[in-house]
């Protein structure tokens, strides 16, 4: 079956506690991006990555990592986590161009206490 | 830039009644335009996609959405209001400028079906 899967769906966490968040597809897509999502704001595009090593920042990347060693892979790593990240988080992935939609996990609910 | 406008953040109808979920864009180019809908603890799920072929797409579960350039919106609509489309809604714009393709989305339109 086509998908994206990210681990883990759920995770309470510490300020300052580096955590990362998995995504992986197996659509053998090319571009990958994190959203997260927040009540009354709908989904913010926080990193994107075209290809294999080639990321860049979207709307809210500060306090976010990602690498993309992998076509696969897409981590979102939290280096320093605070409060104001508690969050829903969505990775997407697609095929072609932006036509085709993105594919969405299923989320991850992050707290930040 | 280009960004989604969506009407009304919480629409309640009866069953059986007609679906309206209101959506504009702005963009300064030709857009490709998406309907998500996301149920209670889930992901986004792709309702429906317009890609400038035909202006009204037909979509899952008995949607529908018409593209209108001149009005520069893209109406979700289902002739009759079941139960099981109780859910957030979510319409999106991505207009092809540059390389990033983004989805930009609305804020979302909680839909509730009342018995």
């Amino acid at each position: 079956e086509a998908q994206v899967t990210q681990n883990p769906r759920y995770l309470i966490t510490v300020t300052g506690k580096k955590l990362t968040v998995t995504c992986s597809q197996n659509m053998n897509h090319e571009y990958m991006s994190w959203y997260r999502q927040d009540p009354g704001l709908g989904l913010r595009q926080i990193y994107y990555s075209m290809n294999v090593e080639v990321t860049d920042k979207g709307d809210v990347p500060e306090g976010y990592k990602v690498s993309r060693k992998e076509k696969r892979n897409f981590p979102l790593i939290l280096e320093s986590p605070s409060p104001n990240q508690t969050s829903l988080y969505f990775c997407a992935s697609r095929g072609g161009q932006g036509r085709d939609g993105y594919t969405f996990g299923s989320g991850t609910r992050l707290t930040v206490v | 830039a280009q960004s989604v406008t969506q009407l009304g953040s919480h629409v309640s109808v009866s069953e059986g009644a007609l679906v309206l979920l209101r959506c504009n864009y702005s963009s300064s180019v030709p857009p490709y335009l998406f309907w998500y809908v996301q149920y209670p603890n889930q992901g986004l799920q792709l309702l429906l996609k317009y890609t400038s072929a035909a202006t009204l797409v037909k979509g899952i579960n008995g949607f529908e959405a018409e593209f209108k350039k001149s009005e520069t919106s893209f109406h979700l609509t289902k002739p009759s209001a079941h139960m099981r489309d109780a859910a957030e809604y979510f319409c999106a714009v991505s207009d092809g400028g540059g390389s990033n393709y983004k989805l930009t989305f609305g804020k979302g339109t909680l839909l509730t079906v009342n018995p």
